[in-house]
């Protein structure tokens, strides 16, 4: 079974502080993916990214894919309330099937 | 826009009882997704199906079953609901893409 570690689980920040999340796997994706899931709703796609070394710009939001295609960051710059959530990595290959990891609690406080 | 729904967002089931679990996609999708969320163990794939009757199973298919009758609908059935079975359950649905669109959810308590 392929596992895909977040950290940090959770993140208390104020608006306007930088932050960045990880998700690091033994295992090489095809792609890895990152949702947003807000309180009762589901998880939303972000952004998909394929290219080991990529980089993806998303407005204040940076996704990256290491060069071994097994881990991934996001970093989000000047934090704004709207950006709390549950974001969460998935990374995929073979038959759509897509391996998720734990999840990043993220609070901005205004 | 594809919409996934799901029958319900709260259910409150008995242990022992049979739970139906709906979801149904507008986007004539083949494959079709049950996942369940716990808090720190991201989703967890119950049941896939990539066709209508056909059926695979995820990494925690224990307790759980499935039903694909059409292909617009993909059914979890819980034929004996336990306490531990207290959780979101997600349903998605995926096209040519690897991009899964998902149900709001239902949070299913059993007591």
């Amino acid at each position: 079974t392929q596992l895909l570690e977040q950290s940090p689980q959770f993140l208390s920040i104020q608006e306007g502080e930088n932050l960045t999340v990880y998700c690091n796997s033994s295992s090489v994706f095809s792609s890895l993916q990152w949702y947003r899931q807000e309180p009762g709703e589901g998880p939303v796609l972000l952004v998909t990214v394929v290219t080991g070394g990529e980089v993806k710009k998303l407005k204040r939001l940076t996704f990256q894919f290491g060069d071994a295609r097994k881990d991934s960051s996001l970093h989000i710059t000047a934090a704004q309330p709207g950006d709390t959530g549950l974001y969460l990595c998935a990374g995929a290959n073979a038959g759509n099937m897509l391996t998720f990891g734990g999840g990043t609690r993220l609070m901005v406080k205004p | 826009d594809v919409k996934v729904t799901q029958s319900s967002r709260y259910l409150v089931k008995r242990t022992g009882e049979k739970v139906f679990l709906e979801c149904v996609q507008d986007m004539d999708h083949e494959n079709m997704f049950w996942y369940r969320q716990d808090p720190g163990l991201g989703l967890r794939l119950i049941y896939f199906s990539y066709d209508v009757k056909m059926k695979e199973k995820g990494d925690i298919p224990e307790g759980y079953s499935v039903s694909r009758e059409k292909k617009e609908r993909f059914s979890l059935i819980l034929e004996s609901a336990s306490t531990n079975q207290t959780s979101m359950y997600l349903c998605a649905t995926t096209g040519i893409t690897y991009e899964q669109y998902f149900g709001p959810g239902t949070r299913l308590t059993v007591t």
